[in-house]
Parts: C-alpha cells; structure tokens; sequence
C-alpha cells in the first residue's frame, strides 16, 4: 500500500517565476492538505481538498492555487515566486471515519529554493 | 482560533530512559483530535499518535503514549525506552473533525548514547 508520494523532491526557481508541485493520496483517502514549513517552523496551512473543491484555506495569497483531480491527487502551483516562499511544502492526505476517527499522513515534501 | 503551544524548543534524555515532551491547546470546539508527528532531518513527518477529545483512555503506540488532561487542555507525549532514532523535531497537531489542522513550533529532541 503506498503511501503519499509527492514529486519533485527538490526544485530550483528564479523570483517572478510560476512553480507546480504535485501528490498523490494515500490509497483510500479521499482529501488532500498542502502545508508550508520554512526552516526551523511548524508547517502552516495553505488550503485543502475536497471532492475536487477548495474546502478550506488558510492565510496565503491569491499566488497559491491549487486544483484536484478525480483520482483524489492534487497540485500546488505559486505563481510570481518571491525569496519567501522558499520552503519545504508539504502533502498530507486524510480521511474522516466518524465525528472523532480521522488520519492524516504526510509526504516526504519538496523543498522548493527561490533565487 | 485553534492554538497549539510548545515550550520546549530543545530536550535532551538519556538512551533507554523515558521522556515528556509538553504540548497544551486552546480550541472553543467541543470536538478536536489531537497528534503528535516525527520530523527526522530526512523532511518527512511521521505520524506517531493520535487522541480525540471524546476518548475515555489515553492513547498509546508502542512506546509512545499521550497523557491527554482535557481540564488542563494538554496533551503531553510520553516516549519511553527512548533510542538514539528518536531524536528528530516532534510536533503537536490539532484538528477539528478532519480540518483546521494547526501545529506547533516543536521541540527537537536530542538523544544521548
């Protein structure tokens, strides 16, 4: 059973440049989250995925869109990159079992470097 | 708003003895889980434990456990028999009803041989 993949591993970009990062759920989960950690943080949210939809964002700007796919695996794009959003981003996919039964699992991330 | 506090940016233990790393929360929901996940130098976070807030028992993994105090609201995660691959960044996690996930600043823990 995989677990959640996410490529690339690591990315070289250039301020002003657009960047796609991509992952693919843990079998069975049906929800997909994107985080942001920069060194030395806790990994802060950016949105999350639903049946295709945007079911919830966190405090980051219009610069990152994301979209999922009807296999469930989703996609990260930041446009006009800025030195700040030089990170390590993070997928996690999750399912709801119940009021109180849920998982979340993490990907290895790719860690994005802005020039 | 959810919050999630961790106090400790650094803990060092012995190998093979037990330690507590503290987390305490502050949420107005009713419902919330709580987790605690693993970041080895490697970038990837590894789930370790995970409790509701309607759970009667405090959850245990192995050789980690939460000592979860609703009244105090928190969580503490408890690593026993600890081993020099347990050292890594851990971080304390919450969620309400799947969203909403907030974490911590975590605390690196640094195993002694």
């Amino acid at each position: 059973d995989a677990g959640v993949t996410q490529s690339p591993t690591h990315l070289i970009k250039t301020r002003g440049q657009q960047v796609t990062l991509r992952c693919s759920p843990k079998s069975g989960h049906d929800t997909v989250s994107w985080y942001q950690q920069a060194l030395g943080q806790g990994p802060q949210f950016i949105f999350q995925y639903y049946e295709e939809e945007e079911r919830q964002r966190g405090n980051f700007p219009d610069r990152f869109s994301g979209h999922q796919f009807p296999n469930y695996s989703s996609e990260l794009n930041v446009n006009a990159l800025l030195l700040g959003d030089s990170a390590l981003y993070l997928c996690a996919s999750s399912i709801v079992q119940g009021p109180q039964t849920y998982e979340q699992y993490f990907g290895p991330g790719t860690r994005l470097t802005v020039t | 708003a959810q919050k999630i506090t961790q106090t400790q940016p650094g803990m060092f233990v012995q190998e093979k003895e037990a330690v507590t790393l503290d987390c305490t929360y502050d949420t107005s929901d009713p419902s919330y889980g709580l987790f605690w996940y693993k970041q080895p130098s490697s970038g990837e976070m590894i789930f370790l434990i995970y409790q509701g807030s309607y759970d009667q028992q405090n959850a245990t993994e192995g050789r980690y456990s939460l000592n979860f105090q609703k009244a105090r609201k928190s969580a503490n995660l408890v690593i026993s028999a600890s081993q020099l691959g347990d050292s890594a960044m851990y971080f304390c996690a919450m969620s309400n009803y799947g969203q909403n996930f907030v974490f911590g600043p975590g605390t690196r823990l640094s195993v002694l041989p």
